[in-house]
């Protein structure tokens, strides 16, 4: 079937320090995936992060970057120096381009925290 | 930003009765979703709404439940009668765009217990 996996929670990084979330996907029943980043920073509503809907492009969002691979079924969160205030729960989500009636897949959820 | 308003945040009930959950969508929005997510589970697509249907439903969306937006008002999320495996919490979303998926505004959720 149709899923998200992504990097378990909790995750503890640093300010300044390098961040990479994992996400892979399965999907068996969309010919024409979209894949999406979705954050929910304390206190407030799930807001899209960034999204990508070509394979092999990348989305960039306020300085975090995901690159859609097909090959490997993956699109990463990365960012190469966090802040505190990227302090967060991240959601990768699957999406159906054809389909398209705002049907999401997500993940768990990855919270992360940074140290000052 | 456009923001999606849900009431109440909390809600405790006992099983059997009836709870209706309201959302209050971005005003200029068409399209309107509910999700749903255990505690310690991935949220799950419950139902999109548009023109007054049911575009779209999974296989959570029991026959217990029930979704309307009378004129314009909440657009509401209703289970009747409840039962212990609906505790979760409930977020609905809106969006201008017919499916489109970037465009999903999301509201904070209103958790459900059921005694």
């Amino acid at each position: 079937g149709d899923s998200v996996t992504q990097t378990e929670g909790p995750v503890t990084v640093s300010e300044s320090e390098s961040l990479i979330i994992n996400c892979t996907y399965s999907a068996t029943s969309i010919a024409y995936p979209n894949l999406f980043w979705y954050v929910r920073y304390p206190g407030e509503g799930l807001q899209l992060l960034l999204k990508v809907i070509t394979a092999g492009q990348k989305g960039s969002s306020r300085g975090f970057e995901a690159t859609y691979n097909k090959e490997t079924t993956s699109f990463h969160l990365q960012k190469a120096s966090v802040q505190e205030s990227d302090s967060a729960v991240y959601y990768c989500a699957l999406g159906d381009m054809i389909y398209n009636q705002g049907k999401l897949i997500f993940g768990q959820g990855t919270k992360l925290s940074i140290k000052p | 930003g456009p923001k999606v308003l849900q009431i109440p945040s909390h809600q405790i009930i006992d099983m059997g009765q009836m709870v209706t959950l309201n959302c209050d969508p971005v005003s200029n929005h068409l399209y309107f979703y509910w999700y749903k997510q255990i505690l310690g589970q991935q949220m799950e697509f419950l139902v999109n709404f548009y023109n007054g249907k049911v575009m779209e439903k999974s296989k959570l969306f029991k026959d217990q439940f029930s979704v309307e937006r009378p004129d314009g008002s909440y657009f509401t999320l209703k289970i009747q009668p409840t039962a212990l495996e609906d505790s979760a919490v409930y977020f609905c979303a809106s969006s201008f765009y017919r499916g489109s998926n970037e465009r999903l505004f999301f509201g904070h959720g209103t958790k459900l217990s059921v005694l």
